[in-house]
C-alpha cells in the first residue's frame, strides 16, 4: 500500500458526460500527477499541481483539467466525454524536485460508453 | 507523447532464470525511473538511476543507464513467478514530469 488513494475504483459514464475523479496523496506530499493508461499502453502524463498551481502540462485537451486542495488532495475532472477517454487513470503523489518517487494510487477504471 | 521504449514488448521465462528488459529514449534526462505494474492497477517504483550514473543495484534488480545511446536495461536475477507482471521505465526531465514507455510484460513459468 502507498498512503495513495483513489475514487472510485470503477465508473462507467455516457458519452458527453462529465466526470470527476479524486486522489488523496501521501502525507508529506505536495505534488500530485495524473496520468492516462489506455489497456496495453504505458500511462501518459496529464498534468502536475504542487502548491494549487498547475506545474506542468502533457498533451491533453482543455477539457481535462483538475484541482489541487490545500490538504495536497486532487481532483481530475473531464468534461464532453469521449469513447477515447476510457482508460485506467492513475493518480500519483511526490516531493516535489527531480529525481523523487512517486508512489502511484490503484486507479480508476473509467469506460465512456 | 511517450519518451521511452521497452523492448521486448514481451518476454517469457522459467522460473530461476534472468530476465533483462531494455529501454531506450530521445531527449536528455535528468533521471531514469522503473517501475512495475500488476494486472493494470497502480505502479510501484523499483529504482531510480541519475543521468551522472551508470549502474545501480537493488536486491536482485540490476539497472544500467548509457547516456550516449539513450537507453538503461533492467535485469532481474533468478526469477520468480511472483515478478510476473509489466514494467516501465519512466524519465524526467522536469520536476517529477514523467514519460513512460509502452512497457515490457514479463511472465514467469513456475
Amino acid at each position: 500500500e502507498t498512503g495513495v488513494t483513489q475514487s472510485p475504483t470503477h465508473l462507467i459514464k455516457t458519452r458527453g458526460q462529465q466526470v470527476t475523479l479524486r486522489c488523496s496523496s501521501q502525507s508529506g506530499h505536495n505534488t500530485v500527477s495524473w496520468y492516462q493508461q489506455a489497456l496495453g499502453q504505458g500511462p501518459q502524463f496529464i498534468f502536475q499541481y504542487y502548491r494549487e498551481e498547475e506545474n506542468g502540462r502533457g498533451n491533453f485537451p482543455p477539457r481535462f483539467s483538475g484541482l489541487q486542495f490545500p490538504n495536497y488532495s486532487s481532483e481530475l475532472n473531464v468534461n464532453a466525454l469521449e469513447l477515447d477517454d476510457s482508460a485506467l487513470y492513475l493518480c500519483a503523489s511526490s516531493r516535489t524536485g527531480a529525481g523523487t518517487e512517486a508512489f502511484f494510487g490503484q486507479g480508476t477504471r473509467l469506460t465512456v460508453v | 507523447s511517450q519518451q521511452g521504449e521497452e523492448d521486448p514488448q514481451a518476454l517469457s521465462i522459467q522460473e530461476g532464470e534472468n530476465a533483462t528488459m531494455n529501454c531506450s529514449y530521445k531527449t536528455s534526462i535528468n533521471n531514469l525511473q522503473w517501475y512495475r505494474q500488476n494486472s493494470g492497477r497502480g505502479l510501484v517504483h523499483l529504482i531510480l538511476i541519475r543521468s551522472n550514473e551508470r549502474e545501480k543495484h537493488s536486491g536482485r534488480l540490476r539497472v544500467t543507464l548509457d547516456t550516449s545511446k539513450k537507453s538503461s536495461s533492467l535485469l532481474i536475477t533468478a526469477s520468480r513467478a511472483a515478478d510476473t507482471a509489466s514494467y516501465f521505465c519512466a524519465t524526467e526531465r522536469n520536476n517529477n514530469d514523467m514519460r513512460f514507455g509502452a512497457g515490457t510484460r514479463l511472465t514467469v513459468k513456475p
